[in-house]
């Protein structure tokens, strides 16, 4: 079974600054999908940026992009010029071709300060 | 903008009763999930739904039941509370064609207390 692991359960960066929030996934398969989620303290939880497997390109929103590292495993978020609006807990998730169901980790808090 | 509402945002209840959490799509979508969060586990699936009447289980399934009569209701039924079902519950929506890359669309959620 798929398993996705947040290391860092809190994290904290100055207003402006970047920060790197880790992800690493367990996974037999080929070809699957990546995603990060935001939930700000309203409980929503937002989309922000999604990874195919097969590409190669990291994906990039406006401040937000991944590195994404297939053989490592690894698909971590950068978030540059950090704003106020950014403090959220994150939430990266998988998705197999093979299936529709999400599975998450278990989040890390961010916490920007001015 | 709500293509997906869950009732109720709020309730508490007590232990032994059983409670209904309701979530309602103007999407179509095919789709349907129960998730539930808690602290240090993230989100976790309890119950999800393929179409009318096609139902299966998630990873935490006990003590939960699903009911699916329509494409737009999606409905999760705790049979009798109990303490540890005290959390955050999100239900999810997915256009899920298989090949298409798409993330799930969530409802706001309903917060859960057992007392």
């Amino acid at each position: 079974a798929q398993t996705v692991t947040q290391s860092q359960p809190e994290m904290s960066v100055q207003e402006a600054e970047t920060v790197t929030l880790s992800c690493t996934y367990d996974t037999s398969e080929s070809d699957y999908y990546l995603f990060w989620y935001k939930q700000p303290p309203s409980r929503q939880m937002i989309l922000v940026i999604r990874q195919e497997a097969y590409k190669q390109q990291n994906a990039t929103e406006n401040r937000f992009s991944v590195n994404f590292q297939k053989a490592a495993k690894s698909f971590s978020l950068k978030i540059s010029d950090s704003q106020l609006g950014d403090a959220a807990m994150y939430f990266c998730a998988y998705r197999s071709k093979g299936t529709d169901k999400l599975i998450f980790g278990t989040g890390t808090r961010l916490q920007v300060f001015p | 903008d709500a293509g997906i509402t869950q009732s109720p945002r709020h309730k508490v209840t007590e232990t032994g009763t059983p409670v209904t959490l309701r979530c309602h799509q103007t999407e179509n979508h095919r789709y349907m999930y129960w998730y539930r969060q808690d602290p240090g586990h993230g989100l976790r699936l309890i119950h999800y739904s393929y179409g009318v009447k096609d139902t299966d289980k998630g990873e935490v399934s006990d003590g939960y039941s699903v009911s699916r009569s329509k494409t737009e209701d999606f409905l999760l039924t705790l049979e009798s509370a109990t303490s540890s079902q005290t959390s955050v519950y999100f239900c999810a929506i997915s256009e899920a064609h298989r090949e298409f890359m798409s993330g799930y669309t969530f409802g706001s959620g309903t917060r859960l207390t057992v007392v």
